[in-house]
């Protein structure tokens, strides 16, 4: 199972754009990377999934280099409502196993 | 949009007492899922759940525990004996399917607190 390691926590200001990158150096070859969000006494909401390159929805952005042996969540201009865990997780099958996640913190 | 709800939101319990948590899934997903996130800690994995049986478990997920599909919508988590330690968020998932791309969606998770 591929270990993932992500900051633990990072700030922000109002209307910057926040990359939160995650290094998975043992990722599988048929692993995708996956990241969720997490607001205090809420369940996990999926943002995003790739395998390779760039992916990029109404959310956010997900980079991964050719190695993909790391990959940047990009949040385009946060808002205060954007604070929340962020988790990067490789999962193969459909046992998520979390780690401990970013911590963002958006201030005005 | 479809959403997993559980219930309750809050359920508090005397230890030795056994609780029931309920999940009514997104209709037409196939896979269901219980994780549990301990005040402050990650969220760990419990059990996925399809076709009537439990596909994975992990090593929480014992003697004391047990999932159940009682009906065509509801997807339930039992822990028969409470323990202290089982005070807890406990989240509900669902999938439309398992395979490695698919995203699962989560419910709003029962606070479980045993006293």
């Amino acid at each position: 199972l591929a270990k993932t390691t992500q900051p633990i926590s990072m700030d922000s200001y109002e209307g910057q754009e926040v990359n939160i990158t995650c290094s998975h150096n043992n990722i599988a070859t048929n692993d995708y990377i996956t990241w969720y969000q997490q607001f205090p006494s809420q369940g996990p909401r999926f943002i995003i999934q790739g395998y390779k390159t760039k992916v990029t929805n109404e959310v956010a952005s997900l980079f991964i280099p050719a190695d993909r042996k790391s990959s940047t969540l990009s949040l385009p201009r946060v808002s205060l409502s954007d604070t929340a865990v962020y988790y990067c997780l490789v999962a193969p099958g459909n046992m998520l196993t979390f780690g401990g996640g970013t911590r963002l913190m958006v201030k005005p | 949009e479809p959403e997993v709800t559980q219930t309750p939101s809050h359920q508090v319990t005397q230890m030795g007492q056994e609780v029931i948590l309920r999940c009514v899934p997104i209709s037409n997903h196939l896979y269901f899922y219980w994780y549990r996130q301990i005040l402050g800690q990650k969220v760990e994995f419990l059990v996925s759940f399809y076709n009537n049986e439990i596909s994975e478990k992990s090593e929480i997920f014992d003697d004391q525990f047990s999932v159940e599909r009682p009906d065509g919508s509801n997807f339930t988590l039992k822990i028969r004996s409470t323990k202290l330690e089982d005070s807890a968020m406990y989240f509900c998932a669902s999938s439309p399917r398992a395979d490695r791309t698919d995203t699962q969606y989560f419910g709003p998770g029962t606070r479980l607190t045993v006293l």
